[in-house]
């Protein structure tokens, strides 16, 4: 069975620092990879997602992140935060089964002091 | 405008008393599913649709119904609501496209119904 865990049910940072949000996945078969962001009161947004190929995977809002195999990982990052980055972040796993089944971490919620 | 639309977005109810949440997609998507999102809990999926008159569980169908018989609609049935299914719910579509690059895929999320019942 497929599972995620990410560190840290809420990451502070100020303005012009970096974020890092963590995530780690297990998977049995090749991992569909997903990070995506809730803004208060609405759906969730997708950020960016690893398919196949590079694993240096850029989305939208200067966010990027990495797939690393060796250490089952696809942290989350962004080299200057801005404000308007306060948000909740999900990252989730699928497979190839076909049936589009997600599994979702239990979300990070991100805070941006001035 | 490519959309997932849920109606009502915010939902008022008693214990017992039957409701139905509305979903649709206007992107001819195949696949719906159904999420219920509770705080340290994340997303969890309800029910998943493959097609129309092809549906089946997720990972927390008791106390759910779902049915299929459009393509773009996919509505969500609480015969008997209770307490414990107070919750935020989003719908979501999906496809698959296939090519060179590989299979690659990706859920768009309904606004979400919160849902309280009492």
């Amino acid at each position: 069975a497929q599972s995620v865990t990410q560190l840290g049910s809420h990451v502070s940072v100020s303005e012009g620092a970096l974020v890092l949000l963590r995530c780690n996945y297990s998977s049995s078969v090749p991992p569909y990879l997903f990070w995506y962001v809730q803004y208060p009161n609405q759906g969730l947004q997708l950020l960016l997602k690893y398919t196949t190929g590079a694993t240096l995977v850029k989305g939208i809002n200067g966010f990027e992140a990495e797939f690393k195999k060796s250490e089952t990982s696809f942290h989350l990052t962004k080299p200057s935060a801005h404000m308007s980055d306060a948000a909740e972040y999900f990252c989730a796993v699928g497979d190839d089964t076909g049936f589009q089944k997600l599994v979702f971490g239990t979300g990070t919620r991100l805070l941006v002091s001035p | 405008e490519a959309q997932v639309t849920q109606n009502p977005r915010y939902l008022i109810t008693v214990t017992g008393k039957k409701l139905t949440v509305t979903c649709s997609q206007n992107m001819n998507h195949e696949y719906m599913s159904w999420y219920r999102q509770d705080p340290g809990l994340g997303l969890r999926q309800i029910y998943y649709s493959m097609n129309v008159e092809v549906t089946d569980k997720g990972d927390v169908p008791e106390g759910y119904k779902v049915s299929r018989k459009e393509k773009r609609n996919f509505p969500l049935i609480l015969e008997s609501p209770s307490p414990n299914q107070t919750s935020l719910y989003f719908c979501a579509s999906s496809h698959i496209r296939g090519g060179a690059s590989g299979r690659s895929y990706e859920q768009y999320f309904g606004p979400g119904t919160r849902l309280t019942v009492t």
